[in-house]
């Protein structure tokens, strides 16, 4: 059974760096996109962008300039940076295992627990 | 960039049937997949591909799609289907993947 697990600081001062980790047990990180998903408090689901194993990545369009998503295949691991961070910033992250489906849409199987980051001074 | 929208909620009497509704231009192209979310909980894949469900997923849930609007279907109603539901889907520029905005199910 695939499980994920995200790590990280739970508090983030505005302007800072958000960075959280992925690991990925029960299953092979290869062929698969890992993404990051968010959820402001009582807000829908945003994805934030996804990692392939062999490193390339895709980012949402409005937050690609703050974004990087790197993988570390040796430690089945992957991970999210958000740089400039604010307070609209603050909200449950996902790790996500996705798959792309028929018409090259994304859907996502497994899922970790999720992690609330709160961006405060 | 395209949007998703759905019915903020939506109630069904235990054991009737429901569908949960999901609009948006990206159907007439990409496929729809569905998310169940209970309180405090990850969202758990229900449908994908517009209509296959995942291994463990209840056959009372089926998805279509008609023009720019999907749905996902629950025949029989359980109380445990109460939850939050989410639509997704790919936009149809270079925003990969979008979401709805949740449709909160409440069984009766």
């Amino acid at each position: 059974q695939v499980q994920l697990q995200e790590s990280g600081p739970g508090l983030v001062k505005p302007s800072e760096t958000l960075s959280l980790t992925c690991t990925v047990s029960g299953g092979s990180i290869g062929s698969y996109y890992w993404s990051w998903i968010r959820q402001p408090p009582g807000k829908r689901l945003e994805w934030i962008g996804c990692v392939y194993y062999t490193g390339s990545t895709n980012y949402k369009p409005s937050l690609k300039s703050r974004v990087t998503i790197s993988v570390e295949t040796s430690k089945n691991q992957f991970s999210l940076r958000l740089s400039s961070v604010t307070a609209a910033d603050t909200a449950v992250y996902y790790c996500a295992r996705g798959l792309v489906g028929a018409t090259r849409d994304y859907y996502f199987d497994y899922w970790g627990q999720g992690t609330l980051v709160t961006v405060s001074s | 960039s395209s949007e998703l929208t759905q019915d903020p909620a939506v109630s069904v009497a235990l054991g009737q049937t429901v569908r949960i509704t999901c609009q948006g231009d990206s159907f007439r192209t990409y496929y729809a997949s569905w998310y169940q979310q209970k309180p405090g909980q990850a969202p758990v894949l229900v449908m994908y591909d517009k209509n296959h469900r995942p291994s463990g997923i209840a056959d009372r849930f089926s998805g279509s799609t008609s023009g720019s609007t999907a749905s996902l279907t629950i025949t029989g109603a359980q109380a445990e289907d109460e939850a939050d539901y989410y639509c997704n889907s790919r936009d149809s520029s270079d925003n990969p993947v979008v979401f709805g905005g949740g449709t909160k199910l409440t069984v009766l």
